[in-house]
């Protein structure tokens, strides 16, 4: 299973808005409902952002959306703030039964 | 409040083994399937392994299936990953998480896996 395919790295500046692409397959992102989005600070444990493809769990800001469109899960952040800088992760169920991660995104908040 | 403690890492040399432990706490374990998720040093996020919520059903990536065995004890309140065969590739931080209803809303720290000679 090949790992989500995301940019390595994208910036924005303080208030921007920035969109995070995570490009699958048909039997992974284009297959399933069960698209997540982490966010991980340096030395931390991830913290899951987004879940079923554009659910927020209670707690997180909705300056954090996820949409999908085909093989291609977006994770997009609105406002963007000095807290936001981190590395993210896509996941997605596979449609064998197990799981797959993106190589993850570092975005650099300007 | 849910916690997740990873314990049971640390150096190990190439073809050896290791036995991580997830400890749960503050949540009905037996209730959620739970995972595997490993970083290596300056890497990213792999999911490893899954396993239901009575132990009757696991699934495990490419890369480690035939070498790693999951496992859980209910009674105890704890997830086990069985390492075997193992090779520098397998050097990472080992996170266990909660799976409710296909997300992994909860993580623990992370336990260092260290294999060298």
């Amino acid at each position: 299973q090949s790992a989500l395919t995301q940019p390595a790295s994208v910036s924005g500046s303080l208030g921007q808005s920035i969109t995070i692409s995570c490009t699958g397959t048909s039997s992974d992102v284009g297959d399933s409902n069960y698209v997540s989005w982490y966010q991980q600070h340096p030395g931390k444990a991830p913290k899951l952002m987004i879940y079923d493809v554009n659910k927020r769990p209670s707690g997180i800001s909705s300056r954090f959306s996820g949409s999908k469109s085909g093989n291609t899960a977006s994770l997009s952040i609105s406002g963007l703030q000095a807290e936001d800088e981190a590395d993210y992760y896509c996941c997605s169920y596979v449609n064998t039964g197990s799981w797959v991660f993106g190589g993850g995104t570092k975005l650099t908040v300007l | 409040e849910v916690q997740l403690v990873e314990s049971g890492g640390g150096l190990v040399q190439p073809g050896g083994s290791l036995r991580l432990s997830c400890a749960a706490s503050g949540f009905t374990f037996s209730n959620y399937w739970m995972h595997w998720v490993r970083q290596a040093p300056g890497k990213g996020l792999v999911w490893v392994s899954i396993i239901n919520t009575d132990g009757s059903v696991t699934r495990y990536a490419d890369s480690v299936k035939g070498r790693f065995a999951i496992s859980r004890d209910n009674a105890k309140n704890t997830l086990y990953l069985q390492m075997d065969s193992v090779s520098a590739e397998d050097t990472a931080l080992y996170y266990c998480a909660r799976d409710t209803n296909r997300k992994k809303d909860y993580w623990g720290q992370g336990i260092l896996v260290t294999v060298s000679s």
